[in-house]
């Protein structure tokens, strides 16, 4: 089963906005790791913030963390065409294999 | 370009039948994980190895099964081919130490089960 969950399923931007992506989860975490995936091709690990950490930036990526809220935001700053892609939050949990849970991703359209 | 990859892109299998999928994985990542990702959903986690033995497993049953081998490479298979198991394929390594390490991917297998 899926633990995060993106919200919303689907954004469509002109290029040049801002994106904004959330993600809830139902566990206590590690960390929270943001992906993108084009066309359904393998994965591209973006940034990692860890449970005690707050906000974290990377070049145009913003990550913002609420571990009281199990919440996430990615938002990526003056969007370019070729951000267009799937965005897949991904928790690991503090017990077990350190293996990723995803949610379902937003499918983010940037148009030119 | 992550330094993972699987071969091979795509592969087409009747239901009854088995598969075997592999991944190459970086120099010096011990640990390689796998992952079924079905069209429109995020990835899920089938299992993960640690050098060469199974210590994680997802909830998918004894039919999907793995190795690792000594040169970073390892296998997927899928016994007894069902329809629901059409899907992308990705693994993943990493090296072991802390759970913050970054988990690179593989370009995937997309397998189709007729």
């Amino acid at each position: 089963s899926q633990q995060g969950e993106e919200d919303p399923q689907a954004l469509s931007i002109q290029e040049g906005e801002n994106a904004t992506m959330n993600c809830s989860y139902k566990t206590s975490i590690n960390n929270l790791q943001w992906y993108r995936q084009n066309s359904g091709r393998g994965l591209v690990h973006l940034i990692l913030i860890r449970s005690n950490e707050r906000e974290k930036h990377s070049g145009r990526l913003r990550v913002t963390l609420d571990t009281s809220k199990k919440s996430s935001s990615l938002l990526i700053t003056a969007s370019r065409a070729a951000d267009t892609a799937s965005y897949f939050c991904a928790t690991v949990t503090i017990q077990g294999a350190q293996k990723l849970v995803f949610g379902q991703g937003t499918r983010l359209t940037i148009n030119p | 370009e992550t330094g993972v990859t699987q071969s091979p892109t795509h592969l087409i299998k009747t239901r009854g039948q088995q598969v075997t999928l592999r991944c190459s994985s970086q120099s010096g990542h011990n640990t390689v994980s796998w992952y079924q990702q079905a069209l429109g959903q995020g990835p899920q986690f089938i299992f993960q190895y640690y050098r060469e033995e199974e210590n994680g497993r997802g909830n998918f049953p004894p039919r999907f099964s793995g190795l690792q081998f000594p040169n970073y490479s390892s296998e997927l298979n899928v016994n007894a081919l069902e329809l629901d198991d059409s899907a992308l394929y990705l693994c993943a390594s990493r090296r072991t130490g802390t759970p913050y390490n970054e988990q690179f991917f593989g370009p995937g297998t997309r397998l189709t089960v007729l």
